[in-house]
């Protein structure tokens, strides 16, 4: 099993739609989780980070948490050409690691108009 | 705040020589940094793991003699690919962070070898 396993994709959603991106993991003692967006050929950026179970939101965007599942979301609402993607799930690796980060696969995301 | 900027930005050199990527914290302390490696269409590697004024912890098959980690300051670190080969040709990411879990990432360097 991956450490960090998320949903295969590519993803496709028509402008304004929700897209919803899932991500899950196996280290039950990570604490921290994070969510990457990177364009082609560039670096990737981060969008949102949560470290309690719930739901945390940053004006389209919002995380969802679940440890007792190990799952991990992230929503994005009124989704826009812009936000097409690739999105990496990450996931703190727990332990004295000096905040090292173990990344999913990552999904590609096209928001068509 | 918490950026993190890269150079160069693209390298091309031949097959032997050695190139040193620099990546630096400009408006916080990184008491951390990291290194990774990206081919195309795959998820970023982690190479290796560096705290300021200690040696870097290398992940499993990254050779160290290799690929040569610096972390002089609070605020740079430097990462030398040393007798470069094509297959050392990638994209490198460096990231950083300062004492809370959140990675910055620098904008990445891509290396040609020749």
């Amino acid at each position: 099993q991956k450490e960090v396993e998320q949903n295969s994709g590519p993803l496709s959603v028509p402008e304004g739609a929700i897209a919803s991106l899932n991500c899950t993991y196996s280290d039950r003692g990570s604490q921290s989780f994070f969510w990457y967006r990177q364009y082609s050929g560039k670096s990737p950026e981060l969008i949102m980070f949560i470290y309690s179970n719930g739901d945390k939101e940053d004006g389209r965007f919002t995380a969802q948490l679940n440890k007792a599942s190990q799952y991990v979301s992230l929503l994005i609402r009124d989704s826009q050409p812009s936000d097409s993607a690739t999105y990496l799930c990450a996931v703190e690796v727990g332990g004295t690691s000096y905040g090292k980060l173990t990344f999913g696969q990552g999904t590609i995301l096209t928001v068509h108009p | 705040g918490a950026v993190v900027s890269q150079h160069p930005s693209w390298v091309i050199c031949k097959s032997g020589t050695s190139v040193k990527i620099e990546c630096r914290s400009l408006d916080f302390q990184a008491t951390t940094m990291f290194w990774y490696r990206q081919f195309p269409k795959q998820s970023l590697m982690l190479m290796a793991t560096s705290n300021e004024g200690s040696k870097a912890t290398y992940e499993q098959g990254v050779e160290k003699d290799k690929f040569l980690i610096n972390h002089a300051s609070l605020t740079l670190s430097t990462l030398t690919v040393t007798s470069a080969h094509p297959e050392d040709s990638s994209f490198y990411i460096c990231s950083a962070s300062g004492g809370k879990a959140e990675q910055y990432f620098g904008p990445g360097t891509r290396l040609t070898v020749t």
